[in-house]
Order: C-alpha cells, then sequence, then structure tokens
C-alpha cells in the first residue's frame, strides 16, 4: 500500500504569514499518459466533515479561496496557505487516488495560530 | 446542491451488527463512484470501501474485508453498508463521500456530517 507521510504533524503561524505543509508519498503520483498527479488535499475544521481544497495536486476545488495552493510532482507535494487567516485553523490531509485500492491518506497537519 | 447524509450509527456490543445508510441528492447519484471513509475519535482518516456506480466493482479495506458490505440502491438513491463481527476498533465517525467524476481515481468532493458508530460492552 502507498503510504502518505506529512509533515509537520502540526504548526503554529503568525495571522497574515505563510503556512507551508508538505505530504510525501512511498510511490510517485505522476501518471505519465496525461501528466496528473494523483494527490489531493482536505481541510477539516473542528466537528466538521473533511472539505476538498486541491485535487490533481494544483487545481484548486470551487470556491476556496486563492490563498490556498498546491504544488508538487512525483512524491513530494506541498500545501500553502499564502497569507494564513483565523477561519483556516483546521486539520489538513493529503490523499493519495493513484494506487488503489486502498485509497490512503496522510495522517494529518494540525495549523493553527501562534 | 449536493447533499449526503448518513444515518444508522449507534451504540453496539462486540460482535454485533449495524447497517448504515447515506442518503444523496442534488446529483445523478447513479452517475458517481461512492464511498465510506471513517474516522476514530481524535484520528485521521481511513478509507473503508467504494462501489462503482452500477454495483458491479467493490472495493474494501483489509481490516473489514469479510464483515462489511457495501452496497447501494440508485432507484433510492441511497448507500448501505452493512457492518457485521463488530470490534472496537471500528468505533468512528462514518461518513459516505461521493468520488468526484466517474471514476474510481478521483478524490472524494463532496461529504456529509457523517454518523457515529460505537462498538462497546
Amino acid at each position: 500500500d502507498i503510504v502518505m507521510t506529512q509533515s509537520p504533524d502540526s504548526l503554529a503561524v503568525s495571522l497574515g504569514e505563510r503556512a507551508t505543509i508538505n505530504c510525501k508519498s512511498s510511490q510517485s503520483l505522476l501518471y505519465s499518459s496525461n501528466n496528473k498527479n494523483y494527490l489531493a488535499w482536505y481541510q477539516q475544521k473542528p466537528g466538521q466533515p473533511p472539505k476538498l481544497l486541491i485535487y490533481w495536486a494544483s487545481t484548486r476545488e470551487s470556491g476556496v479561496p486563492d490563498r490556498f495552493s498546491g504544488s508538487g510532482s512525483g512524491t513530494d507535494f506541498t500545501l500553502t496557505i499564502s497569507s494564513l487567516q483565523a477561519e483556516d485553523v483546521a486539520l489538513y490531509y493529503c490523499q493519495q487516488y493513484y494506487f488503489t485500492p486502498p485509497w490512503t491518506f496522510g495522517l494529518g497537519t494540525k495549523v493553527e495560530i501562534k | 446542491e449536493v447533499q449526503l447524509v448518513e444515518s444508522g450509527g449507534g451504540l453496539v456490543q462486540p460482535g454485533g451488527s449495524l447497517r448504515l445508510s447515506c442518503a444523496a441528492s442534488g446529483f445523478t447519484f447513479s452517475n458517481y463512484w461512492m464511498s465510506w471513509v471513517r474516522q476514530a475519535p481524535g484520528k485521521g482518516l481511513e478509507w473503508v470501501a467504494n462501489i462503482k456506480q452500477d454495483g458491479s466493482e467493490k472495493f474494501y479495506v483489509d481490516s473489514v474485508k469479510g464483515r462489511f458490505t457495501i452496497s447501494r440502491d440508485n432507484a433510492k438513491n441511497s448507500l448501505y453498508l452493512q457492518m457485521n463481527s463488530l470490534r472496537a476498533e471500528d468505533t468512528a465517525v462514518y461518513y459516505c463521500p461521493r468520488i468526484l467524476s466517474g471514476y474510481s481515481h478521483a478524490p472524494f468532493d463532496s461529504w456529509g456530517q457523517g454518523t457515529l458508530v460505537t462498538v462497546s460492552s
């Protein structure tokens, strides 16, 4: 099974500052035939279900603020929040949907306000 | 607006059974792969099972194979998860997310609020 490793486990960032979360896959998620990376990012606020933020590693889901961006290819990916807002406090998960089953998630990164 | 509403959770003893339901609305249910994903208290997300649009393909995480059965009724816009031989480690909130697009190799784009299953004596 593909292992998704997120880092850090948690981070505290000042309001308006940049937050960066990393995700590493145990195998490449890049499909050469379509040049797409089968990697998604989710946000989960306390007491709420997860929400899809980014898919294909860098495509923002409709309605997601543009301060959220995804980058990377192959095995290394990054979710960046360019200017942290109070409402961004949440857990963030990466997930691969290439080598399935199973569909696997990272363990999550907790983002807090410093 | 896409809506997914899970129900059927509750307290069950180890070894018992439970059937979860997920009512879908706001989209053409029969066009999408559907899933069950769970989250144990204070833990991360774990995919549990997927089912193809017509029910002809089903996949399960190893830990539930032989105990859980995913099914769907497209006429009722409903997804189900029959859970037998429940264990304490099955305690979790169970979500029924939709898979984006008509393919299984896609992310989970819509989620319900989940239903809590507690396995305890």
